[in-house]
């Protein structure tokens, strides 16, 4: 049974690019939810996805966006990126509507110069 | 501010003991928790969970007690083993089942020592 996976691992880009991140969840959830994990920070809440549709949002600004498909997978994109948006990304999913414990993937780990 | 906090960035325990971690929060919606380890390179693993409902929840060699008056839960890991080295995260949800987005502390670094 597959657990969330996560791609890129790693990636570098410069400050203005854009980037996306992807995420498939684990198998049977329904819901994927998306982290920022600054250094020495514990992960911070940016969104989460079910039914293709975004159902909360943390503090972050429309910079950050997602989407996610009918297979339940999803994208994180972030826009006019900042040297500030380095971190490691962690994508969770969760089952049967958000109503249970997210299990995270590995993380992409982003660097922005 | 910070809505869940854990105090103390590092613990060291020797081998066969008890560790402790705690963990304080400040929302009052909060009705559900969770403890996550971290190993470097990886992604954090769920250990377990407890609801406002009860105090206490136990799953082998873990326990989290929940103090609902003071805000404060803490983990229990007894006994303490080599692989239990890791960053352990405290987390809270205001929807039973961490359905919501969850709030993190920063953090604790335990060491275990032979």
């Amino acid at each position: 049974d597959a657990g969330v996976t996560q791609s890129p691992t790693h990636l570098i880009k410069t400050r203005g690019q854009q980037v996306t991140l992807r995420c498939s969840p684990k198998s049977g959830h329904d819901t994927v939810s998306w982290y920022q994990q600054a250094l020495g920070q514990g992960p911070q809440f940016i969104f989460q996805y079910y039914e293709e549709e975004e159902r909360q949002r943390g503090n972050f600004p429309d910079r950050f966006s997602g989407h996610q498909f009918p297979n339940y997978s999803s994208e994180l994109n972030v826009n006019a990126l900042l040297l500030g948006d380095s971190a490691l990304y962690l994508c969770a999913s969760s089952l049967q509507g958000g109503r249970g414990t997210q299990y995270f993937g590995p993380g992409t780990r982003l660097l922005v110069l | 501010d910070q809505q869940v906090k854990q105090n103390s960035p590092s613990l060291s325990v020797q081998e066969g003991r008890i560790s402790i971690l705690n963990c304080d929060y400040t929302n009052s919606m909060f009705d559900y928790f969770l403890w996550y380890k971290k190993y470097p390179a990886e992604g954090p693993t769920f250990l377990i969970s407890i609801s406002s409902i009860k105090d206490k929840n136990e799953d082998g060699r873990f326990t989290v007690f929940l103090n609902k008056s003071a805000k404060h839960l803490s983990l229990h890991i007894v006994p303490s083993q080599p692989g239990d080295s890791a960053v352990y995260f405290c987390a809270a949800s205001a929807n039973r089942g961490g359905a919501d987005g969850l709030t993190f502390g920063k953090g604790t670094h335990l060491i275990i020592q032979p």
